[in-house]
């Protein structure tokens, strides 16, 4: 169990570029979850999957941002024209029961 | 509405005294209750959780929490601090059942004086 890995890490990038974050989970953990989290603040949820299906969104998830869980694996999280208040640590969590492990997370800065 | 809150912006310990960091929740049943600590630039890591039974629990640090209904309340406790536990601790609560979403208290920074 090698425990639930973001890619990239860290990524800056000009405001009105796309960017993607992959996420993959704990093996076998059926759920998956995305929070985001700002400066000196709790994570807030963003959007959750059980399997391939997304089963809950946030308000905070603007049209500008999608999720996906093509194969009930790996996730993606992509961001259309990002904004400056985009800056964030994009978290990630999976479970198979009631606890969520979460990973490192990716730090985006939005120039 | 469901809520959860953590008191303690900031809290100041010395080395090996005891600490508690306090978590209070809004909700109209029992959720399921969390803590987690996050090193500097880190993601979260798992102390311990509570769903029901036994209200006090063991976590692993050596960190332990006791859920107490009537104050709606789930604080974090150590008998003896280490220099290493210096990071930030979030209360979390999951409201309904099982595998919902976490709701995330605004976060304690502990720091920890030699």
């Amino acid at each position: 169990d090698t425990g639930v890995s973001q890619d990239p890490r860290h990524k800056i990038t000009k405001r009105g570029q796309n960017v993607t974050f992959r996420c993959d989970p704990i093996s076998e953990h059926n759920r998956l979850y995305w929070y985001r989290q700002t400066l000196g603040q709790g994570p807030e949820f963003l959007t959750y999957f059980q399997n391939e299906a997304q089963l809950e969104k946030s308000r905070l998830l603007s049209d500008r941002f999608s999720a996906e869980r093509p194969k009930g694996s790996f996730s993606t999280l992509e961001i259309q024209r990002t904004e400056q208040g985009d800056s964030a640590m994009y978290l990630c969590a999976s479970s198979s029961g009631e606890s969520q492990y979460f990973g490192p997370g990716t730090r985006l800065l939005v120039l | 509405a469901q809520s959860v809150t953590q008191p303690d912006i900031h809290i100041t310990v010395s080395e090996g005294a005891s600490l508690e960091l306090r978590c209070n929740y809004s909700y109209g049943a029992t959720p399921y209750l969390f803590w987690y600590v996050q090193s500097p630039g880190q993601g979260l890591q798992l102390l311990l959780k509570y769903f029901s039974g036994d209200t006090l629990v063991q976590g692993i640090k050596g960190f332990e929490a006791e859920f107490k209904r009537s104050q709606s309340s789930f604080n974090l406790r150590k008998p003896s601090v280490h220099w290493s536990d210096a990071a930030e601790y979030f209360c979390a609560a999951s409201f309904g059942k099982a595998g919902n979403m976490l709701t995330f208290g605004g976060g304690t920074r502990l720091m920890v004086k030699p």
